[in-house]
């Protein structure tokens, strides 16, 4: 399967601003502008929170962010809140063999 | 609004079969190319299959292939997922997404089902 790479888990206090990373290939994250962030709550369906790259649905919190650097892109969440604690996965346009390129998960923690 | 519901999962013997159904509305289903994805318990996200817009040669995870078989009728608006020779590892929530885009098979997801669970025990 074509895997994204999250990291595993990332924490911080509420307020603060953390970051999630999603690293790919040339043939994903590096080339197009199609990544999406979801959020999934425990026994949720996944939520998208950012698509292309920087865009937010209607009704996300602005404190939501995306951006992308070469082979990675990133989700931020400022402003941490309790109701931030969920997994985050990231997924993105892929040319190659297999069809959807979908990052490994993070857990986001709030301390 | 877009809606995505899946239904036909339920308890199985290994080695037994299930045949998964999404209903979908809201958008022009025969579009859109449509996936399957699930989630073990406790586990990440796995994508499962692709079907293009046109059910045209359907993708499949290497952990499903030759076991699973993905469809679509496009009259219908449904999305179907037929289990075959099930395992304990299958035992899952089962969902079914859109893509965001028409025009290909490779786009991100933009919408999610709630999920049909399948539970593979002895």
């Amino acid at each position: 399967q074509s895997g994204l790479t999250q990291p595993a888990s990332v924490s911080g206090s509420p307020g603060q601003s953390i970051t999630i990373s999603c690293t790919g290939t040339s043939n994903d994250v590096g080339h197009y502008s199609f990544v999406s962030w979801y959020q999934q709550v425990e026994g949720n369906a996944p939520k998208v929170v950012i698509y292309e790259v920087s865009h937010r649905p209607s009704g996300v919190s602005d404190r939501f962010s995306g951006s992308k650097s070469g082979n990675t892109a990133s989700l931020t969440i400022s402003g941490l809140q309790a109701e931030d604690e969920a997994y985050y996965y990231c997924m993105s346009y892929t040319s190659s063999t297999i069809p959807k390129a979908l990052g490994t998960g993070t857990k986001v923690i709030v301390l | 609004e877009v809606q995505l519901l899946e239904s036909g999962g339920g308890l199985v013997h290994p080695g037994g079969s299930l045949r998964l159904s999404c209903g979908v509305s809201g958008f022009t289903f025969s579009s859109y190319a449509m996936s399957w994805f699930r989630q073990a318990p406790g586990q990440g996200l796995e994508w499962v299959s692709t079907v293009s817009a046109t059910a045209t040669s359907p993708y499949y995870a290497a952990s499903v292939r030759g076991r699973f078989t993905s469809s679509r009728d496009n009259s219908m608006n449904r999305l179907y997922l037929q289990l075959n020779s099930l395992r304990v590892e299958d035992t899952a929530m089962y969902y079914c997404a859109r893509d965001c885009r028409t025009g290909s098979s490779r786009y991100p997801i933009d919408y999610w089902g709630q999920g049909t669970l399948v539970t593979v025990s002895p």
